[in-house]
């Protein structure tokens, strides 16, 4: 089992749509969660991070965190064929640097 | 006001060949990381240093070897190069430990012929 798992995708959504990114974890310890975007040829983009159970909004953007279920998720509101990159989740424990990367799941939005 | 810089950009070698790999923080962070992403995309770290000292030592063959002159700065050399070091190699700072937001730089991509 790995330890971040991503669809890799690639997810498809119209624009103005919502697109939903999932991401489950295997480390129960795992405290801090993070979501970030990668165009084709570019460095990871930090996009959104959370800690708390429940959902943290920040403009288009929604990050969602059940970690009973291991499981935190990504809502794009109103997508824009801009938005369309691989987006990377990454989970830590508090006592370590480490980040454990999913995989990425690419999404492409169309016009 | 570039946050994480990387030289050089691209690097093109032939295998057996050793190089390095620059990176430069201006954050004022005291963590920086290597990280390697594969043609799959999958980004994994390597090394981390905690002003100046190592902290994350992953499974990576010891011809790899960080050296980190101040805690702006983190290198990465490589000895004899081989066709599977070839991928896109990243560096990234972070500040405090509890929420470790990590910044990258625009990444190496290393081509090993």
């Amino acid at each position: 089992q790995k330890e971040v798992e991503q669809n890799s995708g690639p997810l498809s959504v119209p624009e103005g749509a919502i697109a939903s990114l999932n991401c489950t974890y295997s480390d129960r310890g795992s405290q801090s969660f993070f979501w970030y975007r990668q165009y084709s040829g570019k460095s990871p983009e930090l996009i959104m991070f959370i800690y708390s159970n429940g959902d943290k909004e920040d403009g288009r953007f929604t990050a969602q965190l059940n970690k009973a279920s291991q499981y935190v998720s990504l809502l794009i509101r109103d997508s824009q064929p801009s938005d369309s990159a691989t987006y990377l989740c990454a989970v830590k424990r508090d006592s370590s640097y480490k980040l454990i990367f999913g995989s990425g799941t690419r999404l492409l939005v169309r016009p | 006001d570039t946050a994480v810089s990387q030289t050089p950009k691209y690097l093109v070698t032939q295998m057996g060949n050793d190089k390095s790999i620059k990176c430069e923080q201006n954050l004022g962070h005291d963590t920086m990381y290597w990280y390697k992403q594969d043609s799959k995309k999958f980004l994994k770290i390597m090394f981390s240093y905690n002003n100046k000292e190592l902290i994350i030592n992953e499974t990576v063959p010891n011809r790899f070897s960080p050296k980190s002159p101040d805690k702006a700065h983190l290198n990465l050399h490589i000895n004899s190069l081989e066709l599977g070091d070839s991928a896109v190699y990243f560096c990234a700072s972070s500040g405090q430990l509890t929420f470790n937001e990590q910044f990258f730089g625009p990444g190496t991509r290393l081509t090993v012929l």
